[in-house]
């Protein structure tokens, strides 16, 4: 079963807007942690940001931000003030701490939201 | 400075052959991973590996194999069986194997891009 759904294959944002990428994850861990990379055309994929299950803020690295919102098990991030840079694929990802399932270890990718921003 | 170094940048196979990718880290970090990507595609896990020599098969292991001898290094082979083999490869390094370890993320190489001659 998929565990990390990424619902917006792509979308268009202008320059200097602000942008909300969805994220909604199904785990049964209490602990767990979520994690945003951003994958420009080039190819490498670049940590941005990480949300514990525990944490009782929201996460902010600079422009970007999680809005996390546990009950509902959704993971959204934003991207304030978007610049030409941001355009990329951005991926949502969850590492489970559980030591009795098949996905210990693992990482588990959403299928990715390519953003385009415009002047 | 510490990080994932891949190579090569690009790789041509011929028919028949086998090919190895290489996947070095300086991270001191224990888990390693194997990741598939296909154009405009998700990430899939290949191979991972929470210590050296032991390592698990992923979503996709079919056509590759892999080794762990060394925490540093976790080397990927694409064998002949593998018959779609073009795609973007990437490998990536997280430290802990354990409980408690959901907060590290993963860091990632700059990936080899595989192609069929």
């Amino acid at each position: 079963a998929q565990k990390i759904t990424q619902t917006q294959p792509g979308m268009f944002v202008q320059e200097k807007e602000a942008v909300t990428l969805d994220c909604t994850y199904d785990t049964s861990d209490p602990s767990y942690g979520l994690f945003w990379y951003k994958q420009p055309s080039s190819g490498e994929m670049i940590f941005l940001i990480y949300q514990g299950s525990y944490d009782q803020q929201n996460a902010t690295e600079g422009r970007y931000s999680l809005n996390f919102q546990k009950a509902r098990k959704s993971a959204n991030l934003v991207i304030s003030a978007s610049q030409l840079g941001d355009s990329a694929m951005y991926f949502c990802a969850m590492r489970e701490d559980l030591l009795t399932t098949d996905s210990w270890g693992k990482f588990q990718f959403g299928a990715g939201t390519q953003v385009v921003v415009t002047p | 400075d510490g990080g994932i170094t891949q190579s090569p940048k690009y790789l041509f196979r011929k028919e028949g052959q086998n090919v190895t990718l290489s996947c070095e880290q300086n991270l001191n970090h224990d888990a390693m991973y194997w990741y598939r990507q296909d154009p405009g595609q998700g990430l899939r896990l290949i191979y991972y590996s929470q210590i050296v020599n032991d390592f698990q098969k992923g979503d996709i292991a079919e056509g590759y194999s892999v080794s762990r001898e060394k925490k540093e290094s976790f080397p990927l082979t694409v064998t002949s069986a593998q018959k779609n083999p073009t795609a973007f490869y990437l490998c990536a390094s997280s430290a802990g194997q354990g409980f408690g370890y959901s907060n590290q993320p993963q860091h990632f190489g700059d990936g080899t891009r595989l192609s069929i001659l």
